[in-house]
Parts: structure tokens; sequence; C-alpha cells
């Protein structure tokens, strides 16, 4: 039973750049949250995506988006990356919006540079 | 404002002890509760959830939960070097989604 996963693992991008990040969700689960956990800090809520639509959405500007696909996979898009979005990025997946248990994938270490 | 709260730690603790991490939050509609743990340079793995108040019990792992004192606990028996890690706790402020609230994690360290 795969579990959920994340690409890239590592990955160094220039300011000013765009990135996209993708997470494929444990087998049977359907809704997909991304977060973002700097250094020291717990992690911070960006988004979440069920039905293929974008349900809720932390304190994160619009340079942050986000695609759910009919299989339940998702990828997240940062643009004009910025120095402080350097961070791991965490995506967590789980089964329906209700208060269940939600699984994180190993993160996409992101350094902006 | 949501907020959890926990206390960054080192909590320091020799092999065998009992270990008892906290954490606290603010709002009262908080509906569920979880406990992840992090080595360092991975990602969070869950440890337990929370939904009533009381005891839940795991293994070497027992959860308090006291809504009145907006209060949750994890309690680590017989704590084991391969223990230390990053305890974050986790929780769910919005009824209809799973958005959770993370605490900053409190840093527990099992000396041999």
């Amino acid at each position: 039973d795969a579990g959920v996963t994340q690409s890239p693992t590592h990955l160094i991008k220039t300011r000013g750049q765009q990135v996209t990040l993708r997470c494929s969700p444990k087998s049977g689960h359907d809704t997909v949250s991304w977060y973002q956990q700097a250094l020291g800090q717990g992690p911070q809520f960006i988004f979440q995506y069920y039905e293929e639509e974008e349900r809720q959405r932390g304190n994160f500007p619009d340079r942050f988006s986000g695609h759910q696909f009919p299989n339940y996979s998702s990828e997240l898009n940062v643009n004009a990356l910025l120095l402080g979005d350097s961070a791991l990025y965490l995506c967590a997946s789980s089964l329906g919006t209700l208060h269940t248990e939600a699984f994180f994938g190993q993160g996409t270490r992101l350094t902006v540079v | 404002q949501k907020e959890v709260e926990q206390n960054s730690g080192p909590l320091s603790v020799p092999e065998g002890a009992i270990a008892s991490l906290n954490c606290t939050y603010s709002d009262r509609g908080s509906q569920s509760f979880f406990w992840y743990r992090q080595y360092s340079g991975k990602s969070p793995e869950l440890i337990m959830s929370i939904y009533s108040n009381g005891d839940k019990e795991d293994g070497r792992f027992t959860a308090q939960l006291n809504k009145a004192s907006q209060y949750v606990s994890l309690l680590i028996r017989d704590s084991q070097p391969s223990d230390s890690a990053t305890y974050l706790c986790a929780s769910n402020f919005e009824y209809n989604f799973n958005k959770f609230y993370f605490g900053s994690g409190t840093k527990l360290n099992v000396k041999p």
C-alpha cells in the first residue's frame, strides 16, 4: 500500500523563478492539503483540495496556487519565488474533509537563492 | 487568533522514564487533536489522534485531552533513544474542514 509520495525531494531555484511540486495521496484518500514548514516551526496550512477544487486556504498570497487531478494527485505552484519561500513543503492526504487523520509525504525541500 | 502552543524544549529524560509532552490551544470549538513525531530533516509521522475528553492509549503512548482546560498531552512510557525527535501537536479548529493548526513542536531527548 503506497503511502503519500512527493516529488522532487529537493529543489534549488533562483529568486523570481516559478516552481511546481507534486503529490500523490495515499491509496484510497481523496483529499490533499499542502503545508509549508520553515526551519524550527510547525507546518503552516497553505490550502486544501477536494473533488478537484480548492476548499480552504491559509494566509498565503496568490503566488501560491494549486490543482487537483481526477486521480486525486495534486500540484503546488509558486510563482515569483522569494528567498522567504525557502522551506519544507509537505503534502498531507486524508479521506474526506471532516476531522480525519492526515498522513504526510516525505516533503520537498525548496531552497531559493 | 487560533493558536496551538507548545514548549519548545528540549525536554531531556533518561532511557526508560516517562516523557510528558504538553500542548494548549486557544479555540474551545476545536474538534480533534493529533500528535505527530518528526525526526530531524524528515516529515511528520502521525502517532495518535484523540477526539474525546479522557485518555487514549496505544502501546507506549497515551494521549490525554481536557477540553475544559483546553489542554492536550502525550505521555511516552519506557522512553527509548529512538523516541528522540520533535513532537508536534495539531488541532483542527474548523468544524467542516481538515485544516490543521500546528504548534512549533517540543524537542525530546532520551538519554541512554
